[in-house]
């Protein structure tokens, strides 16, 4: 496989559960990330790993939980969210973090439901 | 704030030019991206000015204008597979990469 790929692609649970994103690259990017897409709202960063240390972290509330085993994976543990929450989650890799030309390469994305 | 503004929406027809455009503030300005993105789709990088003027990949060209705050992306020949949204996205100096809210863009026969 190539690129960066999420599972699963359409989440629905409810405000009790316990479930977890993931995405995976096979670009060999040093950082990784996860953005939150709500309908006609600009991408929110929400965290940020680079070289598989948690670099940023955008005052996303304690319910979503994020974690890097290594360079080439990444998580977002849910648990006790809100129907606010309810977006498309987007993971991304870039070669390393920097300010210049770093092109993102996303993920198709994970579509979550909170009932 | 560091905000990027977009129009929501725009319609065009098959074969005809549309240019999108995108402003920011220029304090700490250090490169402008453009990305496409199709219905539950990723978005995909089309371009990226970091100095001012005029560049051209095919169909599609992306301006800058720094000392303006102001960028366009113009699509010719419009083809109904460009019928997506396009992001603006501006980094500056303090690895911050702000996102505008995306443009819609409808492709009409």
């Amino acid at each position: 496989e190539t690129g960066v790929t999420q599972t699963p692609r359409h989440l629905v649970m409810g405000m009790t559960n316990k479930k977890s994103l993931k995405c995976e690259q096979h670009l060999g990017h040093n950082a990784m990330y996860w953005y939150k897409q709500s309908a006609k709202k600009p991408l929110e960063l929400m965290f940020v790993y680079s070289l598989e240390e948690r670099v940023e972290n955008n005052s996303v509330p304690s319910r979503f939980s994020p974690e890097c085993p290594n360079s080439s994976h990444l998580f977002l543990h849910l648990h006790t969210l809100q129907p606010e929450d309810s977006a498309l989650y987007l993971c991304a890799s870039s070669q390393d973090r920097g300010a210049g030309a770093n092109v993102l390469t996303f993920g198709a994305g994970s579509r979550l439901t909170v009932l | 704030g560091q905000n990027i503004d977009q129009p929501t929406e725009m319609t065009a027809t098959e074969g005809a030019i549309v240019q999108i455009n995108c402003t920011y503030q220029t304090s700490g300005f250090n490169g402008l991206f453009w990305y496409q993105q199709h219905a539950g789709e990723a978005p995909t990088f089309l371009s990226y000015n970091v100095l001012d003027g005029l560049e051209e990949k095919g169909r599609f060209s992306s301006f800058l204008s720094r000392s303006k705050g102001y960028s366009y992306l113009l699509l010719k020949e419009l083809q109904m597979k460009d019928s997506a949204s396009y992001l603006c996205a501006v980094i500056y100096s303090n690895y911050q990469l702000i996102w505008g809210a995306g443009t819609k863009l409808i492709i009409k026969p």
